[in-house]
């Protein structure tokens, strides 16, 4: 049973809302992973947190805000988004060392988003 | 640059039938390679993953993988299909010697099977 926790599970925004993405996981790990996951596309990385402090950023746009208050909690913060910006959205977890060979990442139900 | 590549975009097999995917990586360093499974509507789960050491590992549900370096492959099996394995199947090879470590994902195989 994954130890990953998304909310909301499914999500409807027009173009001019603004609404947060939730992750949080129970794991103890200390990075988290933004995924966006679209039809027929492969699995895009956008963000990598460890120890809270941003270490990636796949050249998101900008209407796309991560946050991580803390090595449990990643949020995604969305505004003026595109239809485009429609997709299943991944958070994912793992006990990573920078430096050191990767982990296995454990991932989230995931977030639906449809953008009208 | 690293990629995985999964040549097979979709598979029918009928349940009871073995099962092979394929996948084939790139990678200049040793690599570190994962089988994720993911249902409809879900995020993925871990199947197995390779280090080193055996280079046939054994994983959850009933799959196994094998790590052949000669080949850059690591193709996913299992002897006997059951129907509740219909899914979507990713191979996976993990970067690193960076300032992030990540995984870097094939497209991924759409598993379906017949009764």
């Amino acid at each position: 049973e994954t130890g990953v926790t998304q909310t909301p599970r499914h999500l409807v925004m027009g173009m001019t809302n603004k609404k947060s993405l939730k992750c949080e996981q129970h794991l103890g790990h200390n990075a988290m992973y933004w995924y966006k996951q679209s039809a027929k596309k492969p699995l895009e990385l956008m963000f990598v947190y460890n120890f809270k402090e941003q270490t990636e950023n796949n050249s998101v746009p900008s209407r796309f805000s991560p946050e991580c208050p803390n090595s449990s909690h990643l949020f995604l913060h969305l505004h003026t988004l595109q239809p485009e910006d429609s997709a299943l959205y991944l958070c994912a977890s793992s006990q990573d060392q920078v430096g050191v060979y990767p982990y296995e990442q454990y991932f989230g139900p995931g977030t639906r988003l449809t953008v009208t | 640059a690293q990629s995985v590549t999964q040549p097979d975009i979709h598979i029918t097999v009928s349940e009871g039938a073995s099962l092979e995917l394929r996948c084939n990586y790139s990678y200049g360093a040793t690599p570190y390679l994962f089988w994720y499974v993911q249902s409809p509507g879900q995020g993925l789960q871990l199947l197995l993953k390779y280090f080193s050491g055996d280079t046939l590992v054994q994983g959850i549900k009933g799959f196994e993988a094998e790590f052949k370096r000669s080949q850059s492959s690591f193709n996913l099996r299992k002897p006997s299909v059951h129907w509740s394995d219909a899914a979507e199947y990713f191979c996976a090879v993990g970067e690193y010697g960076g300032a992030t470590n990540k995984l870097i994902f094939g497209t991924g195989t759409l598993l379906a099977v017949q009764p």
